[in-house]
């Protein structure tokens, strides 16, 4: 089955630095990928939606200054965290469209910024 | 846009038994409905989909009906087992779109042994 790999598993950092998440389909080419934040207990809520040489479009609520989004080739994604804060902490998963509707999750990168 | 609500929240049942979990979606043009199973910390893997030109899809323990009429689809898990538990999502879309899944708030599933 396809492959979604995300890293890193889990990051802390202290506030006001900035962190890199990357998302890689390794089997597959991804036109599209998601990246989601999923609170405890939660459901996953869609950040932004990222297509490869485009910008990304972002969810209303969401800072696209604060998540900036690169989607450079068909199989990587990146998503930072700039001046991250303690309410950044959350758990951050991307997933990747292989055909026109289903999509492959990675496996979610927990970020806690102190 | 598309809104997709999920019953219950929560349901625990005695291995063996059945389980159902039920989503209710707004968008009529919707037609690709696929269920996820999440494990605390880990990512949501795909379990079974269905689409909207069937009714009724099934896989081993597992099934998913659809009415689309009533624009509401649920799964069935039989002879639920204690790895059964996890968190279980529902989501909606139209496929070919640019629309993304659109997810219901998930039903934390605890079988008991």
């Amino acid at each position: 089955g396809a492959v979604v790999s995300q890293h890193p598993s889990r990051v802390i950092c202290k506030s006001g630095t900035s962190v890199k998440i990357e998302c890689r389909s390794l089997d597959f080419q991804a036109t599209t990928m998601f990246w989601y934040r999923q609170f405890p207990k939660q459901s996953l809520m869609l950040m932004a939606t990222s297509n490869e040489g485009s910008k990304a479009t972002y969810e209303q609520g969401v800072e696209k200054d604060k998540f900036l989004i690169n989607h450079a080739s068909l199989t990587l994604s990146t998503l930072t965290v700039t001046s991250a804060h303690p309410e950044d902490s959350s758990f951050y998963i991307c997933s990747a469209r292989q055909t026109q509707e289903t999509q492959y999750f990675g496996p979610g990168t927990r970020l806690l910024v102190l | 846009g598309e809104n997709v609500e999920q019953h219950p929240s929560t349901l625990s049942v005695q291995e063996g038994d059945s389980a159902v979990i039920k989503c209710t979606y707004s968008d009529s043009a919707s037609n690709y409905f696929p269920w996820y199973k999440q494990e605390l910390g880990k990512r949501p893997q795909l379990i079974i989909d269905i689409r909207s030109n069937v009714g009724e899809k099934k896989d081993q323990r597992i099934a998913v009906t659809l009415n689309k009429t009533a624009k509401h689809f649920s799964l069935h898990i039989t002879e639920t087992q204690p790895e059964d538990s996890a968190v279980y999502f529902c989501a909606a879309t139209l496929s070919g779109s640019a629309r993304q899944l659109t997810f219901g708030s998930g039903t934390q599933l605890t079988v008991l042994p």
